[in-house]
């Protein structure tokens, strides 16, 4: 089964600088790959997805992620963030052999944006 | 719009009381899951279902029970709430990956749960 490891469990980051979250799975197997978000005592929210095609993936709000099979790596990045992305953020992998398409999950990312 | 909805948002329980937590969806997707998370901390799977009159236990164990009746709706029972059921508890539900492509887990906005 796959894990997930997100490097990071906080990440601190001033409003308008770049921030790049950090997520490594553990299988090079294909597979499907997915980004969501979760503002304060909310569900989650899909930023974004890979399936195949190309590596970079742009998402909603302003996000991107890039693939990298080799490294078997899927990092989201904004390149200016804003107070509003204060967030906790969430990786999730699922294999491609898994018909079910069953989702396993990083222990997420919190991102707290300062002016 | 949301198309998951999980009732009731907030609830405030004593100790010893029988809860049931409701999820309903709306995109007649097979597969359902019940997620426990603590403010802050990763999500644990303790329940799903691939479909009508199918439950499986999740990777972490749980007190709760889950039926599935209806494609739609997934309800969560405590039979006896205790302090440590304090949580949030999100529901989620997805249809598999087909040739069409794979949309994902669509989640609840979840219900908080505060036994005393």
């Amino acid at each position: 089964a796959q894990s997930v490891t997100q490097l990071d469990s906080q990440v601190p980051v001033f409003e308008e600088a770049p921030v790049e979250l950090r997520c490594n799975y553990s299988s090079s197997v294909s597979v499907y790959l997915f980004w969501y978000v979760q503002y304060p005592n909310q569900g989650l929210q899909l930023l974004l997805k890979y399936l195949s095609g190309s590596t970079l993936v742009k998402g909603i709000n302003g996000f991107e992620a890039e693939f990298n099979k080799s490294q078997t790596s899927f990092h989201l990045r904004k390149p200016s963030v804003h107070i509003s992305d204060t967030a906790e953020y969430f990786c999730a992998v699922s294999d491609l052999a898994d018909s079910w398409g069953k989702l396993q999950f990083g222990a997420g990312t919190q991102v707290v944006v300062t002016p | 719009e949301a198309d998951i909805y999980q009732t009731p948002r907030y609830l405030v329980i004593g100790t010893g009381k029988k809860i049931t937590l409701e999820c309903s969806q709306t995109m007649g997707h097979d597969k359902m899951y019940w997620y426990q998370q603590d403010p802050g901390m990763e999500l644990h799977l303790i329940h799903y279902s691939y479909g009508v009159n199918s439950t499986e236990k999740g990777d972490l164990s749980s007190e709760s029970t889950v039926s599935r009746i209806r494609t739609e709706h997934f309800p969560l029972t405590l039979e006896s709430a205790r302090p440590s059921h304090t949580s949030q508890y999100l529901c989620a539900s997805s249809d598999p990956p087909n040739g069409r492509g794979f949309s994902g887990y669509t989640f609840g906005s979840g219900t908080r749960l505060t036994v005393v």
